[in-house]
């Protein structure tokens, strides 16, 4: 697509759901990132992919969190178990892979999908 | 300690004004420096990004990296009231997808 999409664009859910959120990078993107984004604050790195491998998950703040890219396109960040502290924007970013190593690293970003635990 | 401070404001200024925003790092690894814009409710969008030290100018937008003092700034010359955003500077490593971010400071810039 021409560019990255979210979906959804806003989630309100209860304490100790689960939660998927989906990201569709832009095309022939093959460098995949999730970060978290709360009220005031800048990005905070979550978890980045090259292909369908985690390069990165360092940013992740504890086992309720998970992502996966299976396809190396499509990814899914799932929440087990969310809490009221989960609430934020999740931001997905791709990026052409040669740009890592040969350049600066030029993240597209999507909107965001909006958590809300209740 | 963050990696990267960079002072939220707000920071508010008359139409045609010249804004300047800073960032410090602690990380001397750092050898990509980016500035980011992001409108309430948007991801946020790449404006300029510079390798190592130096200034590298863009129409009204001038990024500067002092890496001696671990020290960036952009400069917006002749602000607009769209620039009415927020400003967030990003670094990485030479070898790392991973970009880490500052805090992010809103601009207001009024007619």
């Amino acid at each position: 697509g021409a560019g990255v999409s979210q979906t959804p664009s806003n989630k309100v859910t209860e304490k100790g759901k689960y939660v998927e959120l989906r990201c569709d990078p832009i095309s022939g993107h093959t460098a995949l990132y999730w970060y978290r984004q709360s009220l005031g604050q800048g990005p905070e790195f979550l978890i980045y992919f090259q292909g369908t491998g985690a390069a990165d998950d360092s940013g992740l703040p504890n086992d309720r969190f998970f992502a996966v890219r299976p396809e190396g396109s499509v990814s899914t960040l799932k929440i087990q178990r969310t809490e009221r502290g989960d609430s934020a924007v999740y931001l997905c970013a791709s990026s052409l892979r040669d740009r890592i190593y040969s350049g600066a690293n030029v993240l597209t970003f999507g909107a965001g999908s909006r958590l809300t635990v209740l | 300690q963050k990696e990267v401070e960079q002072d939220p404001g707000p920071l508010s200024v008359p139409e045609g004004a010249i804004v300047s925003l800073n960032c410090t790092y602690s990380n001397s690894a750092f050898q990509y420096f980016m500035w980011y814009r992001q409108y309430s409710r948007k991801g946020p969008e790449l404006l300029m990004y510079t390798y190592s030290s130096g200034n590298k100018e863009d129409g009204r937008f001038t990024a500067q990296v002092d890496k001696s003092s671990k020290y960036i700034s952009l400069f917006i010359r002749d602000s607009q009231p769209s620039d009415s955003a927020t400003y967030l500077c990003a670094m990485s490593g030479s070898n790392t997808g991973k970009l880490i971010f500052g805090q992010g400071t809103t601009l207001q810039v009024k007619p």
